[in-house]
């Protein structure tokens, strides 16, 4: 099974700055990876897939990037709907075993 | 609007039964594999279990093979997920979410449509 490592587990970022999140497979899954945000009491909402496309209608401070074991979502100038928990989530395996990291939590300093 | 609702949670006691349904519309839901993924308490996202658009290929993850059945009925845009031999590990909000079709590796996809969740809470 590969194991998704998200780091850190909080971090805490002024709004308008830019807070920088990780992601790690424990083997390379390629592109095929998404980023997930969810906030309390929502269902989660598809950020971004293919390790950096952005899904329809999530603006452009959102990107992602990496290939293989490494990958990192920017959220370039934080606004106040911004803060929330991020999960990655891979989908490189058949048969579809998806599995997803344990999730950084991103807060108001 | 393209939508699911999930409907079916609540309280049962350890070992007991539930089955849980999700409405799908606004979507050719014949079209699409379907999800069921699960959050526990104050915890992250697992999956749970995967049906193909025509039943054909089912997956379970590991801590629920043997115990819980995804099926769908696509003349009713309904998928669902019958829950047996529940234990209170089990308790977690229940979501169904469909796979993103067209941007998928192999038969594996990213989600890009998540209903609200249904509660489910294991417990004497």
């Amino acid at each position: 099974e590969i194991v998704m490592t998200q780091s850190p587990a909080t971090l805490s970022v002024s709004p308008g700055e830019r807070a920088t999140l990780s992601c790690r497979a424990s083997q390379s899954v390629s592109s095929n990876l998404a980023w997930y945000q969810q906030k309390p009491g929502q269902a989660p909402r598809l950020l971004i897939y293919g390790a950096s496309t952005r899904a329809t209608g999530i603006p452009a401070r959102f990107s992602g990037s990496g290939s293989g074991t490494e990958f990192t979502l920017t959220i370039s100038s934080l606004q106040s709907e911004d803060f929330a928990v991020y999960y990655c989530q891979q989908y490189n395996n058949w048969p579809p075993v998806y599995t997803f990291g344990q999730g950084t939590k991103l807060e108001i300093k | 609007e393209v939508q699911l609702v999930e409907s079916g949670g609540g309280l049962v006691k350890p070992g007991g039964s539930l089955r849980l349904s999700c409405a799908a519309s606004g979507f050719t839901f014949s079209s699409y594999s379907m999800n069921w993924v699960r959050q526990a308490p104050g915890k992250g996202l697992e999956w749970v279990s995967s049906i193909s658009s025509s039943s054909s290929y089912i997956y379970y993850a590991d801590s629920v093979k043997g115990r819980f059945t995804i099926s769908r009925d696509n003349a009713k845009n309904s998928l669902y997920l019958q829950m047996n031999s529940l234990r209170a590990e089990d308790t977690a909000v229940y979501y169904c979410a469909r796979d993103f079709l067209g941007y998928c590796s192999g038969g594996s996809c990213p989600l890009d449509v998540w209903g609200q969740g249904t509660l489910v809470t294991v417990s004497s």
